[in-house]
């Protein structure tokens, strides 16, 4: 099985700030990764998708990157509308993953 | 408008069963591979299963394989979940969603509570 890890768990920052999430995989899954964003009560909302794909009406202030087991989520510059929780979600096979999570909160 | 809606989460008791459904509109329901994820109160999010567009293939996560059985009807533009045998750990918001790079589209969820 597949399993992913995040880092951090939780990233306090600032508007205007520049966030990055990595994301590990224990294996190899090529590019066969999404980044979410999660709001208290809400479903997750897809960011990005094969690693480095950004979904349509999504900013362009965020940008994946990464191969294999490694990958980031990048925001260049957190705006208030960004604070929430970050999974990433692997689709290397037929049996998805996710990440535990990275909660972006407000220094 | 293109939406999921989930309906059928409540309160079980444990070893109870749930008919979960998941009404699709406006895109092309048989066509598009499906899945459930779910969410424990304050947890991530984990992936329960997914089904193939025509439900020939179905995959599960371990711990509910065996218990919980997805399904899709095509031409009521719907999907399924029923769980049998339901434990405490199985209370969570349950998502259906669109598979297509990434989940695309998600419903608002719907909540399972097993409990005495």
């Amino acid at each position: 099985d597949v399993h992913m890890t995040q880092s951090p768990s939780t990233l306090s920052a600032s508007v205007g700030d520049r966030v990055t999430i990595t994301c590990r995989a224990n294996q190899s899954i090529n590019t066969w990764l999404a980044w979410y964003q999660q709001k208290p009560g809400k479903a997750p909302k897809l960011l990005i998708y094969k690693a480095s794909n950004l979904e349509s009406g999504v900013p362009s202030r965020f940008r994946g990157s990464g191969s294999g087991t490694e990958f980031t989520l990048s925001i260049s510059s957190l705006q208030p509308d960004d604070f929430g929780t970050y999974f990433c979600q692997q689709y290397n096979s037929y049996s998805y993953t996710f990440g535990p999570g990275t909660k972006v909160d407000m220094k | 408008e293109v939406n999921l809606v989930e309906s059928g989460g409540g309160v079980v008791q444990p070893g109870g069963s749930l008919r979960l459904s998941c009404a699709a509109s406006e895109f092309s329901f048989d066509r598009s591979w499906m899945t459930w994820v779910r969410q424990a109160p304050g947890k991530g999010l984990e992936w329960v299963a997914n089904i193939k567009h025509d439900g020939s293939e179905t995959y599960y996560v371990d711990s509910v394989r065996g218990r919980f059985i997805i399904s899709r009807d095509n031409t009521q533009k719907s999907l399924y979940l029923q769980m049998n045998s339901l434990r405490v750990d199985d209370t969570a918001v349950y998502f259906c969603a669109r598979v297509w790079s990434g989940l695309d589209l998600w419903g608002q969820g719907t909540t399972v509570t097993v409990s005495s």
